[in-house]
């Protein structure tokens, strides 16, 4: 079945590179993505990759997505503390309907 | 137009009473998404309309929940009957057809936090 899996919790200090992990099982998805929940907001669409892809870089994100492992990674380069919030990977059905499988989110603890 | 609204924010009822949640997407936007996320979990789909008709229910939308979307506009979703398990934010999103990947044209509402006592 469909699955996603991350770590529970990260801390890095202020300047230092996160690097936020995520397992899924799901070989025929298309799109992978990573998603931002602050306290109190909604979902904030970061990036995304294409199944095709193994890199992206968009300004201080880079995702990196090992297919043949079903890994991927966001690195988020100079963590401020702005960047604490609980960080979603997920993966698209490829029913039709286009709803999202995310994983359980990874709390990112930035320190000043 | 403002994004995805849901109202209420949160809501606080006692366990057996029903509650009702509303959700108002873009207004362009055909496709309306409900998920249920607990806490320290990540959003879980419940289901799913294109325009009025409910295409996609997931098994955990119990009998006691129910989702409409009268006139494919705005949509409601109902429980009967909570359940303390029931608390959790409920979160809204619509996103258009024919949108192209890679999201879709998604867009989360903020939730509502329901508690139940």
């Amino acid at each position: 079945g469909e699955d996603v899996e991350q770590s529970l919790f990260l801390s890095v200090r202020e300047g230092d590179s996160s690097v936020i992990n995520c397992t899924y099982t799901d070989s025929s998805s298309t799109y992978l993505y990573w998603y931002k929940q602050e306290p109190g907001a909604g979902l904030q669409l970061l990036t995304y990759i294409f199944s095709n892809m193994d890199m992206k870089q968009d300004q201080r994100l880079t995702v990196l997505l090992n297919k043949k492992d079903k890994h991927l990674s966001l690195r988020i380069a100079d963590t401020q503390t702005g960047d604490s919030a609980i960080y979603f990977c997920a993966e698209t059905s490829t029913s039709g309907t286009y709803k999202y499988i995310f994983g359980t989110g990874t709390r990112l603890k930035v320190l000043a | 137009d403002t994004g995805v609204s849901q109202d209420p924010r949160h809501k606080i009822t006692k366990r057996g009473q029903n509650v009702t949640f509303r959700c108002d997407p873009i207004s362009e936007h055909n496709r309306l998404y409900w998920y249920r996320q607990t806490l320290g979990q990540g959003p879980e789909f419940l289901t799913y309309f294109q325009n009025e008709a409910q295409l996609e229910k997931s098994r955990l939308l119990s009998d006691r929940f129910s989702a409409e979307r009268p006139k494919g506009s705005f949509s409601t979703l109902e429980i009967q009957r909570t359940e303390q398990g029931d608390s959790a934010m409920y979160l809204c999103a619509s996103s258009s057809v024919p949108d192209s990947p890679p999201n879709y044209g998604y867009t989360f509402g903020s939730g509502t936090r329901l508690t139940v006592v």
